[in-house]
């Protein structure tokens, strides 16, 4: 079946480690997303990848880094520097960003709670 | 910037009553509106969206939604909600080659 898959569901981290959430799609899309939710917030675009080797920083990329190597995987890492990072995490993949049909296709998330 | 509201934070219905959410954009060129639900802990499912053509769109567990352009609008309906209707239910809208823009969401429960 095609999809979305992040691991792991579930990501205890201590202040000031870094951690990194995993994304895979095998949907062969070309673009990808990273999302954080927090209660009452929605969705915050953290990061965007049309192609890869190329990303974009979202509205909130301060204290992330992604990278794009391969273009099933889109790698989240949060870092030391990310001032409260406990939240939902979720990835997507679409199409593209700029086509006609870019709807978004959704994983399961990761909830990332810092200890 | 662009900008989606949904105005109805919470909103609580009755099984077998109808249903109404709410879904307003800041105006600009045609969008593209999608509708998504999202279950607690859970990623978020397509409902339905709309490019283009009739204005009322059917989606899928018999919602459907009304693109009204000159209320810049997109509300979904529904006629006789169900126990596992409960969630979160997001719009998101785009504008050509930008990137999506997400409602802050309505989360909907269900009395019985």
């Amino acid at each position: 079946d095609g999809g979305i898959t992040q691991s792991p569901k579930y990501l205890f981290r201590k202040e000031g480690q870094n951690v990194t959430l995993s994304c895979e799609q095998n949907l062969n899309h070309d673009a990808m997303y990273w999302y954080r939710q927090d209660p009452g917030q929605g969705l915050r675009l953290i990061y965007y990848s049309q192609i890869v080797n190329d990303f974009q920083k979202g509205d909130i990329a301060e204290g992330y880094s992604v990278s794009r190597e391969k273009k099933e995987s889109f790698p989240l890492t949060v870092t030391s520097a990310q001032k409260n990072p406990t939240a939902f995490y979720l990835c997507a993949s679409s199409i593209g960003i700029g086509l006609s049909y870019n709807e978004q296709f959704f994983g399961p998330g990761t909830r990332l709670t810092v200890l | 910037a662009q900008s989606v509201t949904q105005p109805d934070i919470h909103i609580t219905v009755s099984e077998g009553a109808s249903l109404e959410l709410r879904c307003n954009y800041s105006y600009g060129a045609t969008p593209y509106l999608f509708w998504y639900v999202q279950s607690p802990g859970q990623g978020l499912q397509l409902l339905l969206k709309y490019f283009s053509g009739d204005t009322l769109v059917q989606g899928i567990k018999g919602f459907e939604a009304e693109f009204k352009r000159s209320q810049s609008s997109f509300n979904l309906r529904k006629p006789s909600v169900h126990w596992s209707d409960a969630a979160e239910y997001f719009c998101a809208v785009g504008w050509g080659a930008q990137k999506l823009v997400f409602g802050q969401g309505t989360r909907l429960t269900i009395n019985p």
